[in-house]
């Protein structure tokens, strides 16, 4: 059964430090692997899709990387600013099946 | 419409009232999935349809909980009797099939029920 981690479970950082989250899983037979943010009381908004086949993917000041070989995958954030507080969760679609295996997400504060 | 939408957005029931949760996907999505997600932890799979077939019902709690997709496109999720552990923010989510598109989930804003 897939298990997927996220290290830090919390973390608050003033505006415009650069800033690694981490997703480790279980199982290295995944289709793709997906980061979402999630702001209180909202559902889901996807931020990034790795395959894979893939070895990183950017979207602005986001970068993702996947490691399948050691089961892990890693959100760096460029010059955070106050609007990226929220919560960000890895989910790992594996081959065997369709769900998604979420992680329990990291609570990002960037503070003013 | 552009996006998942949910219904109703919030709901309070008594303990032992039965509620239904409405989830309408993407046009075109074949793939339809519900989560449930407890306060301050990640969502937990509870079932997934392709099209109107209910392929893995493997995450449903209990057999309180039934979801249909009769159509393949209006998915419900009917929770019985309701218990204070139901209580949570259900989230339903829909994609593509693969291999046409990437195996993206694109989720709603979730239903958030409340049990007293």
């Amino acid at each position: 059964k897939q298990e997927v981690t996220q290290i830090p479970a919390a973390l608050s950082v003033p505006e415009g430090e650069n800033l690694v989250l981490n997703c480790s899983f279980t199982d290295s037979a995944i289709y793709n692997l997906q980061w979402f943010r999630q702001d209180p009381g909202k559902g889901l908004t996807s931020l990034l899709l790795i395959q894979s086949s893939q070895r990183e993917q950017t979207s602005g000041r986001l970068n993702a990387s996947l490691d399948k070989s050691s089961g892990r995958s890693t959100l760096y954030i460029a010059a955070s600013q106050p609007g990226d507080s929220a919560t960000y969760l890895c989910a790992v679609r594996s081959n065997a099946g369709n769900m998604l295996t979420f992680g329990g997400g990291t609570r990002l504060m960037v503070k003013p | 419409g552009a996006g998942v939408s949910q219904s109703p957005r919030y709901k309070v029931a008594k303990r032992g009232q039965d509620v239904a949760l409405r989830c309408d996907p993407i046009s075109g999505h074949v793939s339809l999935f519900w989560y449930q997600q407890a306060l301050g932890q990640g969502p937990e799979f509870l079932t997934y349809f392709q099209n109107e077939a209910q392929l893995d019902k493997s995450g449903l709690p209990s057999d309180r909980f039934f979801a249909e997709r009769p159509e393949g496109s209006v998915s419900t999720l009917k929770i019985q009797r309701t218990q204070q552990e139901d209580s949570a923010v259900y989230l339903c989510a829909s994609s593509l099939m693969r291999p046409v598109g990437t195996g993206e989930l694109f989720f709603g804003e979730g239903s958030r029920l409340t049990v007293l």
